[in-house]
This record gives C-alpha cells, sequence and structure tokens, in this order.
C-alpha cells in the first residue's frame, strides 16, 4: 500500500520555466512532509519541508504548498535551472509525542531542465 | 564533520556469501536509520536506532538481515546468505533528536550492493 505516491516518474522543463512536482498521501496522520532531491550514486539530499499546520514553505527558488483536504502537495522550482535534473522524492513523517516516526518515501519524479 | 559516510561504495559478492556494511552518522545525531533502495522506487525503510536501542526492526526484510549500532556511534548492517533479490542500494540516514521544526534526515551516498 503506497503511502506516498509520485504519479508522475517524470517531467521535462525549459530552463528558465517553472518546475512543479506533485505528491499525494493517504495517511492523514503525517504531519510533517519533505522533498528530497537525488542525483545519480548519491544519497538523497535533503531541499525543503513543511509542517501539516503550515500551507506554505518558501525557500530561495523552492516553494512547497500543502493542502490538507486534498491529501496533496507540491514543489515549485522558479526558475528551473540545468542543475536541478535530478530525480525529486517527496517523503512524509509521523511525529509521535516529539519522536521522530520514519521517513516514508514517494516512487520519485525524474526532472528533466533542458537548457 | 563530513556528514553521513558509508562504506563500501560498492560490493559485489556471490550468492550465499555474508556481506556487511558500516554507517558512520554526523556525529551529534541521535538517530540512526537503513533504507534500502531498489531502481525506480523510492527509499524503504528497514530499521532505526536511537543511540544504541533498536526501535524498530520489523521492517527488516527476513532474517537473513541484522543491523547493530554497539555504542551508538557508527552502525553495521549484515545481510546473511545473500540472494540476487538483495541487489539494491543501501543508505544510511542520521538525525538529531528531540524533533522540532527541523526533522530532516540526512543521508550517506549509500552502499550499492551486486549479488551474482
Amino acid at each position: 500500500d503506497q503511502q506516498v505516491k509520485q504519479n508522475s516518474p517524470s517531467l521535462s522543463v525549459q530552463e528558465g520555466r517553472i518546475s512543479i512536482l506533485n505528491c499525494d498521501y493517504t495517511n492523514s496522520m503525517f504531519d510533517y512532509f519533505l522533498w528530497y532531491k537525488k542525483y545519480p550514486a548519491e544519497g538523497p539530499t535533503f531541499l525543503i519541508s513543511i509542517s501539516s499546520i503550515k500551507d506554505k514553505n518558501e525557500d530561495g527558488r523552492f516553494t512547497v504548498f500543502l493542502n490538507k483536504s486534498a491529501k496533496h502537495l507540491s514543489l515549485h522550482i522558479v526558475p528551473s535551472q540545468p542543475g536541478d535534473s535530478a530525480v525529486y522524492f517527496c517523503a512524509a513523517i509521523i511525529n509521535y509525542g516529539g519522536s521522530q516516526g520514519n521517513l516514508i518515501f514517494g516512487k520519485g519524479t525524474k526532472l528533466s531542465v533542458k537548457p | 564533520d563530513t556528514g553521513v559516510s558509508q562504506d563500501p561504495r560498492h560490493k559485489i559478492t556471490k550468492r550465499g556469501q555474508n556481506v556487511t556494511f558500516r554507517c558512520d552518522p554526523i556525529s551529534e545525531h541521535n538517530r540512526l536509520y537503513w533504507y534500502r533502495q531498489t531502481l525506480g522506487q523510492g527509499p524503504e525503510f528497514l530499521t532505526y536506532f536511537q543511540n544504541e536501542a533498536q526501535l524498530e526492526k520489523s521492517r527488516l526484510l527476513s532474517d537473513r538481515f541484522s543491523a547493530e549500532r554497539p555504542k551508538g556511534s557508527f552502525s553495521t548492517l549484515e545481510i546473511q546468505r545473500t540472494e540476487q533479490g538483495d541487489s539494491a542500494m543501501y543508505l544510511c540516514a542520521s538525525s538529531q533528536t528531540p524533533v522540532e521544526k527541523n526533522t530532516e534526515a540526512f543521508f550517506g551516498q549509500g552502499t550499492r550492493l551486486t549479488v551474482v
């Protein structure tokens, strides 16, 4: 049972334009969401996160939006750069009483930014 | 601190052999996680430690898999009697507790296991 779903395996965007990566989840107990970026032959690198009590978090070119009623989040990259080309993973977590549970990942979306 | 370190980066082994991977977390991090990633999938949780205590191990894939963190610092993941289906990237991550705003885990570069 896939609790975190990334339904688009790949996305191709022109340099300078906006990239929008989507993620859906099924477990309403998730209270924290993260995006990781992964280059080939490397481990995932943390990108940006959002708490379930917020609907938006912004960090430079990266913005994450959360729609709790729809159980949907998205990552916006503006403007997209060729160096952003990587696999992006959406992950979710349940924090019980301040302790950290494990991260549950989606299958990833491969972003290609063309010059 | 250079981040989470994993050794080896690559391992090729014959079916039936035992393998052991090592993970050195970021020094001040109490939590250490092991994940497995196969082609086309996201990282899949295996187990985690709070200091030296293994708090969750029910997700280990079979009784051939075991993990230790004897002194609450580095950890090892052992796979006994390897099978071809064990071929994957094994990722280690660490994080700091207690959790407040920053709950991200920091990943190592992984160990790529190939069972032939």
